[in-house]
């Protein structure tokens, strides 16, 4: 079984702070996407990775996939209030059809 | 583009009872995936529907079973509910097989009472 790990489950960070948030697995993923979900909304995703070692920069945001498609991390500059929401990492199943398996999430305080 | 559109919103319902969700999928999408998001948690696959088939499973009991219409679009039905299965059910279309971007719609709230 594929299992996500995401660490850490909650952050509180004050406003132009800087975090990284963690998604492990011991099995290696196709692909790793990341979403941000925000109370009583459906999550939107905001990356995939598929290349290990892959690195790719939304603006503020900056994501890793690991040399060995096992981990991902999503880096915040300078948080700001409307980075607040879940964080969602997601890999593909080794089918490749869609099916996605989930982290745990992790929810993201800023406070301005 | 409307995107994915699930109804309803909100649905309580008592425990032994059965439910009906839906789910309209994003323009030009052939595949929908359902997933139960526990709160706090991240979304759990339930299954997924292609060509009005199911063609992946999740590890949920067969009270979870799913259709989808000519059109697309598709339901997910659960039987003899559970207080267990409180949770938020999100939908996502996609269309493709390599590495295909899901679009989720905003969920249907469930609360078995």
């Amino acid at each position: 079984t594929q299992l996500l790990e995401q660490s850490p489950q909650f952050l509180s960070i004050q406003e132009g702070e800087n975090l990284t948030v963690y998604c492990n697995s011991s099995s290696v993923f196709s692909s790793l996407q990341w979403y941000r979900q925000e109370p009583g909304e459906g999550p939107v995703l905001l990356v995939t990775v598929v290349t290990g070692g892959e690195v790719k920069k939304l603006k503020r945001l900056t994501f890793q996939f690991g040399d060995a498609r096992k981990d991902s991390s999503l880096h915040i500059t300078a948080a700001q209030p409307g980075d607040t929401g879940l964080y969602l990492c997601a890999g593909h199943g080794s089918s490749n059809t869609g099916k996605l398996i989930f982290g745990q999430g992790t929810t993201l305080q800023v406070k301005p | 583009d409307a995107g994915v559109t699930q109804s309803p919103t909100h649905l309580i319902k008592t425990r032994g009872q059965q439910v009906t969700l839906r789910c309209s999928p994003k323009s030009g999408h052939d595949t929908v995936s359902w997933y139960q998001q526990a709160l706090g948690q991240g979304p759990q696959f339930i299954f997924q529907y292609y060509e009005e088939e199911e063609r992946q499973r999740g590890n949920f009991p067969d009270r979870f079973s799913g259709h989808q219409f000519p059109n697309y679009s598709s339901e997910l039905n659960v039987n003899a509910l559970l207080l267990g299965d409180s949770a938020l059910y999100l939908c996502a279309s996609s269309w493709g097989d390599r590495f295909p971007e899901a679009f989720f719609g905003q969920g249907t709230r469930l609360t078995v009472v």
